[in-house]
């Protein structure tokens, strides 16, 4: 099964700042890959998804790119509601596997 | 407006049997790809299982042998059938339409004596 590695696990950042995110898989998967959002107690929320397509209704400082084994989500002036823990999932083929999540908080 | 809700989740002892459902709106369970996720306590996202269109069926190797995805397309909801619970089982349980989205609100499954 390809592996997805997120790093890193967590991070800290200043408002307004730019924090990138990245997902590496262990054999290329295209562009079939997606990046959530999720708050405690909340559904993950769908973000990108074929890698840098922007979810109607997120956002636009929130941008993907990558295509095969890396892969990237970049947040653009982080504000104080991006605090949440983010997921990349593959989903080329099956087991549709997700990244171990990086936690970002403001500093 | 797309809706998945989920529901079956409670505290199961182990070895018990539990079923969970997902009931859909505003589109047919047979005309998406539709899936089970679930999140362990303070931990990450695991994909389980996913049942295609067409009917073919996958799952992770965590649950291959105890889990059984399904769809009733006339009650348009999606199912799974869990069997042999084990304390690391315990999570809560998202059904997923399509490849990414949208998402139910999940369902807390508790596996405990």
């Amino acid at each position: 099964d390809i592996q997805m590695t997120q790093s890193p696990s967590s991070l800290s950042a200043s408002v307004g700042d730019r924090v990138t995110i990245t997902c590496r898989a262990s054999q290329g998967i295209g562009h079939y890959l997606a990046w959530y959002q999720q708050k405690p107690g909340t559904a993950p929320n769908l973000l990108i998804f074929d890698a840098s397509g922007l979810e109607p209704g997120v956002p636009s400082r929130f941008r993907g790119s990558g295509s095969g084994t890396d892969f990237a989500l970049t947040i653009d002036r982080l504000q104080p509601d991006d605090v949440a823990t983010y997921y990349c999932q593959k989903y080329d083929n099956v087991p549709w596997t997700f990244g171990q999540g990086t936690k970002v908080e403001i500093k | 407006e797309v809706q998945l809700v989920a529901s079956g989740g409670g505290v199961i002892q182990p070895g018990g049997s539990l079923r969970l459902s997902c009931v859909v709106s505003e589109f047919t369970v047979s005309d998406k790809y539709m899936s089970w996720v679930r999140q362990a306590p303070g931990k990450g996202l695991e994909w389980l299982s996913v049942i295609y269109r067409g009917g073919d069926i996958y799952y992770a190797d965590s649950v291959k042998g105890r889990f059984t995805i399904s769809r009733d397309n006339v009650k348009n909801t999606l199912y799974l059938q869990m069997n042999r619970l084990r304390g690391e089982d315990t999570a809560v349980y998202y059904c997923v339409a399509g490849h990414y989205s949208p998402w139910g609100q999940g369902t807390l499954v508790t596996v405990s004596s």
